[in-house]
């Protein structure tokens, strides 16, 4: 299964958006929408931010969202905040009961 | 609250065996499967396998099939990742986390096993 492709860096200035992709295929993204996204502060666990594509967990801000239109998925975090900087990995169910990862993309807050 | 905790970072030679650990805490530990997740320096996430503590199923990604071993420890609530031969390339950070189900998210982690194999 190959990763699925993120782009290596985003950046943004407080209070604007930034969106991620995610590209995969139909044996993953495309064909299921069991998307998530987790945020990786270097030093602590990966934190679940969006699951089931749109899906955002208790206590997540708004400002995060999911979508999804064929076989790439996207997180858009809004109204950018010096605490987002951080590490972004998606995860998609994949064929075969297993899963696929991201290659990660780096949020820099300018 | 749910929690995995890891055990401490690690530094082996070439060769070496190593057993690593999650221990889960605040929820039923034998209901849930738990993941391993490798992250090699300067690395995205991959997908290593899973484990019922359950029972002690175990799935291996293709990739990591006969490279590394999980086992579990119901009764301590602990899950662990063995090596029986270190290799360099198996420097990485290791993450464990709760999978409750095949088509839900990761939703707990730990916070990371650094393993650093010198050769």
């Amino acid at each position: 299964q190959s990763a699925l492709t993120q782009p290596r860096s985003v950046s943004g200035s407080p209070g604007q958006s930034v969106t991620i992709s995610c590209t995969g295929t139909s044996s993953d993204v495309g064909g299921y929408d069991y998307v998530s996204w987790y945020q990786y502060h270097p030093g602590n666990a990966p934190k679940l931010i969006i699951s089931d594509v749109t899906e955002r967990p208790s206590g997540v801000p708004d400002r995060f969202s999911g979508s999804k239109s064929g076989n790439t998925a996207s997180l858009t975090i809004s109204g950018l905040q010096a605490d987002d900087e951080a590490d972004y990995y998606c995860c998609s169910y994949a064929d075969s009961d297993s899963v696929v990862f991201g290659g990660g993309t780096k949020v820099t807050v300018l | 609250e749910v929690q995995l905790l890891q055990s401490g970072a690690e530094v082996k030679e070439s060769g070496e065996s190593l057993k690593i650990s999650c221990k889960g805490s605040g929820y039923d530990f034998s209901s849930y499967w738990i993941a391993w997740v490798r992250q090699m320096p300067g690395k995205g996430l991959e997908w290593m396998g899973i484990i019922y503590p359950g029972d002690s199923e175990t799935r291996y990604s293709p990739s990591f099939q006969g490279q590394v071993t999980f086992s579990a420890d119901s009764s301590l609530r602990t899950v662990y990742l063995q090596w029986r031969s270190l290799k360099a390339s198996d420097s990485a950070m290791y993450f464990c986390a709760r999978w409750p189900s095949f088509v839900e998210p990761l939703d707990y982690w730990g916070q990371g096993t650094l393993v650093t194999v010198s050769s």
